[in-house]
């Protein structure tokens, strides 16, 4: 089965400093998938990666998925304590497989102020 | 938001007794899911259906059974609830099977002592 396996699994950052979060799986990756969990709430999707190489951006947050489609990594530029949270990557479990997620274990990420 | 609605959001049972989870949706989405999410393990697919009466078995299904006789409601029942299903349960719905853009409701906590 795939793993994703993610880094750092926490993050304290100081309001307005940049920082990256990695997604590394054990599988070619068919589709990535960023989502960030508040707190006791559910997850909110931020972002899908399907192409090598590909890039795309939401407000101040990168997302980028390698040549190689086994790694993925999410930039936040400026943090803001909006930014705390837990961010997730899920990816497809198989080719055809879709909407079935395996999700990587998640990093935390708190902004002091 | 997408309508998600999960009940109970908290419960706390006796280990050998009938649980039942409720996910409605109010946004006739086709695909529901049930996630359980642990400390060191992030999400892992339960049950999921991709329409009235058609549900299938993810990665964690033993001691679940699932239901949908209705679009909008999706149950997840533990027969004889163990403490190690104490757990945070989420559900999620999306439109495609194709994508892994879930929308997910805020998660019913568990505890099964």
């Amino acid at each position: 089965s795939q793993e994703l396996e993610q880094s750092p699994q926490s993050l304290i950052v100081q309001e307005g400093k940049n920082l990256t979060i990695n997604c590394t799986s054990s599988k070619t990756l068919y589709g990535l998938y960023w989502y960030k969990q508040k707190y006791g709430e559910g997850l909110i999707f931020l972002m899908m990666l399907q192409k090598g190489g590909e890039e795309k951006s939401h407000e101040k947050i990168t997302a980028k998925l390698d040549e190689k489609k086994q790694q993925s990594s999410l930039h936040i530029t400026a943090s803001q304590p909006s930014h705390a949270g837990i961010y997730l990557c899920g990816a497809d479990a198989s080719e055809s497989s879709g909407d079935k997620l395996t999700f990587g274990t998640g990093t935390r990420l708190a902004v002091r102020p | 938001d997408a309508g998600i609605t999960q009940s109970p959001r908290h419960k706390v049972t006796e280990t050998g007794t009938p649980v039942t989870l409720r996910c409605h949706q109010t946004e006739n989405h086709r695909y529901m899911y049930w996630y359980r999410q642990d400390p060191g393990h992030g999400l892992r697919l339960i049950h999921y259906s991709y329409g009235v009466k058609d549900t299938d078995k993810g990665e964690v299904s033993d001691g679940y059974s699932v239901s949908r006789s209705k679009t909008e409601d999706f149950l997840l029942t533990l027969e004889s609830a163990t403490s190690s299903q104490t757990s945070v349960y989420f559900c999620a719905i999306s439109d495609s099977g194709e994508t892994g853009e879930l929308f997910f409701g805020e998660g019913s906590r568990l505890t099964v002592l």
